[in-house]
């Protein structure tokens, strides 16, 4: 079965420091990765996306993660955290063979304290 | 081009009571999706349908029915209403393979 785990719950950072949010997925077919952000009571606005090559992707806002296929793993990372950025965020991996369906973690809450 | 439309935006309803949770997008796509979240959960896949005319169960189907009559449309469906369907309702879209879904703002629905 497919399955997304996102260990962290919640974390909080201080304005300024970096960012680490895991993710870790099984997967029984080459997964197109995902990485969601929702702020309280809006919809999901997607960060970034990988489906091929490069292992290393940008996405808007500053986040960047990676794809390490042999860790099945696909981290965001920001090198320096906005107050802004506090919100829930979700990983998703979906793969062209079962319908382009999307499996979501649970969800990590990003706080950041001033 | 306003995206993936969801109505309403709230509602609440009664035990036993039915309702439909409107979705449309205006961008032609031709995947639909119909998601839950419930608090620590994530979201989890309702329906799915690949075209109009085609729909398809996903993790927690029960208790909903989709229609896919047209490509810019695709309804959710709660009849007898229950309050394990009390949740947050997210429809998403999307155009193809190599793509990625696009989501409405949400339906909160709670059922008391």
């Amino acid at each position: 079965a497919q399955s997304v785990t996102q260990p962290d719950i919640h974390i909080t950072v201080s304005e300024g420091a970096s960012l680490e949010l895991r993710c870790n997925y099984s997967y029984g077919a080459t997964p197109y990765l995902f990485w969601y952000v929702q702020s309280p009571g809006q919809g999901l606005q997607l960060l970034l996306k990988y489906f091929s090559g490069d292992t290393l992707v940008q996405g808007i806002k500053g986040f960047e993660a990676e794809f390490k296929r042999s860790q099945s793993s696909f981290n965001l990372r920001k090198p320096s955290v906005h107050w802004s950025d506090a919100a829930e965020y979700f990983c998703a991996v979906g793969a062209r063979e079962y319908g382009n369906k999307l499996v979501f973690g649970a969800g990590t809450i990003l706080r950041v304290k001033s | 081009n306003a995206g993936v439309t969801q109505t309403p935006k709230f509602r609440i309803l009664k035990i036993g009571q039915s309702m439909t949770l409107q979705c449309t997008q205006d961008m032609n796509h031709n995947y639909m999706y119909w998601y839950r979240q419930d608090p620590g959960m994530g979201l989890k896949l309702i329906y799915y349908s690949v075209g109009a005319g085609i729909t398809d169960k996903g993790e927690v189907p029960n208790g909903y029915n989709v229609s896919r009559s047209t490509t810019e449309d695709f309804p959710l469906r709660l009849e007898l209403a229950a309050p394990s369907q009390t949740s947050v309702y997210f429809c998403a879209s999307l155009k193809g393979d190599f793509y990625e879904q696009y989501f409405g703002p949400g339906t909160r629905l709670t059922v008391t």
